[in-house]
């Protein structure tokens, strides 16, 4: 079974306007962290944001926030008040506490910005 | 500049060889992982190493070879037995903290190429 499914496979959004990922994850383990990365067309994966498992708050950072509903298994992204910039792919990941060293990625969502 | 290398950007390498590609980091990380992403199909695991002299097989480790002689380095050899080698790698490394809120750095990663 996949770890980590994101079924948006393109999105578009009117810049000003907020968007949100979906990404649902798969795992038995208690204890576990979840990821979202951004991937311009360059190809370097810059981190966004972390959600903790044991995270009472959704995570902020900026315009990003993560809307952490744990009993739908669900972790996903807003963006608020989308900037062209934002244009990219958008990857999903987490980390087990049991399977420490391994990062498992969705397949990506990607993200166009339209002006 | 603390970092990730990769090197060359960009591979073409002819059918039946093998071609090397290079990884180093400056970041004191214990933890070094190798990922192959497909149009479509996101990142995927080929090998990942936790310590020197100490590396396991990811889901794709099939027509792979790594090394991990020093801490900064972690090449991955791209053999002729890998049937469908043209992808784009990424190379990550993350530190054993022991905390699953420590996130994976990324290098620039490398197009490579079959011809």
């Amino acid at each position: 079974a996949q770890k980590i499914t994101q079924t948006q496979p393109g999105m578009f959004v009117q810049e000003k306007e907020a968007v949100t990922l979906d990404c649902t994850y798969d795992t038995s383990d208690p204890s576990y962290g979840l990821f979202w990365y951004k991937q311009p067309s360059s190809g370097e994966m810059i981190f966004l944001i972390y959600q903790g498992s044991y995270d009472q708050q959704n995570a902020t950072e900026g315009r990003y926030s993560l809307n952490f509903q744990k009993a739908r298994k669900s972790a996903n992204l807003v963006i608020s008040a989308s900037q062209l910039g934002d244009s990219a792919m958008y990857f999903c990941a987490m980390r087990e506490a049991e399977n420490f060293n391994k990062f498992y990625f969705g397949s990506g969502t990607k993200l166009n910005v339209k002006p | 500049d603390g970092g990730i290398t990769q090197s060359p950007k960009y591979l073409f390498r002819k059918e039946g060889q093998n071609v090397t590609l290079s990884c180093e980091q400056n970041l004191n990380h214990d933890a070094m992982y190798w990922y192959r992403q497909d149009p479509g199909q996101g990142l995927r695991l080929i090998y990942y190493s936790q310590i020197v002299n100490d590396f396991q097989k990811g889901d794709i480790a099939e027509g792979y070879s790594v090394s991990r002689e020093k801490k900064e380095s972690f090449p991955l050899t791209v053999t002729s037995a890998q049937k469908n080698p043209t992808a784009f790698y990424l190379c990550a490394s993350s530190p054993n903290t022991g905390t699953l809120n420590t996130e994976a750095f990324f290098g620039q990663g490398t197009r490579l190429t079959v011809v």
